[in-house]
This record gives C-alpha cells, sequence and structure tokens, in this order.
C-alpha cells in the first residue's frame, strides 16, 4: 500500500520555465491537496480537489493551476516559475470528511527556482 | 483576524518526562483540531484528532485536551523517548472539506 506518491522529488528550475508536479494515491480517497511549506510558515494549501473533476483555490494559489481529471491523480502546474515558489510541496489525501484517519501526506517535492 | 499559534521555539525534555505542546487559535470555531508529526525530509503524519464535543483523547503514550472555550489544544507526550523528537504540528477545521495547520514546535528529547 504506497499511501501518495509524488513525483519528482528534487527539481531546479529556472525562472520562466514550467512544470507539472504529480500526485497519485491509491487509498481511493475524495478530497486532494496541494501545500507548500517553507520554515516558519508551516503548510499554507494552494489548491484542493473534492473529488474528479472538481478543483478550488485554497489560500496561496497564485501562480499555480491544478487539474483532477482521474480520481487518484491531483496535477499541479507552474506555468512561469517564479523564485518566490521555491519551496518544498506536499499533496494530502483524505476522505471525505477528513476526520477518520486524518489526511495522509506524500514525501514531498523540493523545488528550487533560480 | 484568523490565527492558529504553536509555541514556536524548540522544547527539549529530558527522556522519560513527559512533554506538553500548546496550539491555540483565535477566530475559528472547529468542529475538531488534529495533531500530525514531521521528521525531517519527510510528510506529516496523522496522529490523533479530537471533536469539539471531546475534553480528552488518549492514544498509547499520546494524550490531546481540547479547550473551545479557552480556544486552546495541548498535546501530551508521557515517558518521553528520543524517538518522540520530531516536529509536532496541530490543523483545525477550518471550514467544509479544510484544515489549517500551524508552523509547529520542535520537540528535542535528550538521553
Amino acid at each position: 500500500n504506497a499511501g501518495v506518491t509524488q513525483t519528482p522529488k528534487f527539481r531546479v528550475l529556472k525562472t520562466g520555465q514550467s512544470m507539472t508536479l504529480l500526485c497519485a494515491q491509491d487509498m481511493n480517497h475524495e478530497y486532494m491537496y496541494w501545500y507548500r511549506q517553507d520554515p516558519g510558515m508551516g503548510l499554507r494549501l494552494i489548491h484542493y480537489s473534492v473529488g474528479e473533476g472538481t478543483t478550488a483555490k485554497g489560500e496561496v494559489p497564485d501562480g499555480y493551476n491544478v487539474s483532477r481529471l482521474k480520481k487518484q491523480n491531483f496535477l499541479l502546474g507552474l506555468e512561469s516559475a517564479a523564485p518566490s515558489q521555491t519551496s518544498v510541496y506536499f499533496c494530502a489525501s483524505s476522505d471525505s470528511t477528513g476526520t477518520i484517519s486524518g489526511y495522509t501526506f506524500g514525501s514531498g517535492t523540493r523545488l528550487t527556482v533560480v | 483576524s484568523q490565527k492558529i499559534e504553536q509555541n514556536s521555539e524548540a522544547l527539549n525534555i529530558q527522556e522519560g518526562k513527559t512533554a506538553t505542546l500548546t496550539c491555540n487559535y483565535t477566530n475559528y470555531s472547529p468542529a475538531y483540531l488534529q495533531w500530525y508529526r514531521q521528521d525531517p525530509g519527510r510528510g506529516p503524519v496523522f496522529l490523533l484528532l479530537i471533536r469539539e464535543n471531546e475534553k480528552e483523547k488518549r492514544k498509547e503514550r499520546l494524550k490531546v485536551t481540547f479547550d473551545t472555550t479557552l480556544k486552546q489544544s495541548l498535546f501530551h507526550i508521557t515517558a518521553s523517548q528520543p524517538a518522540d523528537s520530531a516536529t509536532y504540528l496541530c490543523a483545525l477545521e477550518s471550514s467544509a472539506s479544510k484544515i489549517i495547520f500551524g508552523s509547529g514546535t520542535r520537540l528535542s528529547i535528550r538521553p
């Protein structure tokens, strides 16, 4: 049981480049989330999805886009990377209430934009 | 404004003692609150959830309290061990389908 898998684990981008982070879960969870974690800032919600084909903005959505074409996958895109997007990105999933077993997180993607 | 605050200073505890971490919040009325553990280079791992109508929840050496009047949750680790050293995050329901995280408290247990 892999849980939540994120790829890639590390990436260095030049300013203005684009990339897609992939998140896959095998727990049949309805809800999926993308967070970024910066020192002293905690985890901040970028976008989330409450089901296949649906997405919604979180606390810090600017500069990011997402898609949930399949229930098990949630993609995070950066169209034109900026140094301010240097961060560690975490994907998470949960059942529809998030109260049974909390959120299950992936191991993160460390992104550096130079 | 809405805030969720954890002690940003690291907490250093002697092995065998009880570690107590604090989570305070303002301008929220969460139906539940969660605690997570995060090790360096890893994603957070869910530990416990406590609902607004529960005063206390226990799991092995962990105990969580939730005081909706004080707007505070306390997280206790009894008989602490060096393996308990990690960053602990509290998170509360901010709206349907979303939770918001505190910035975490780093706990170090010295032998």
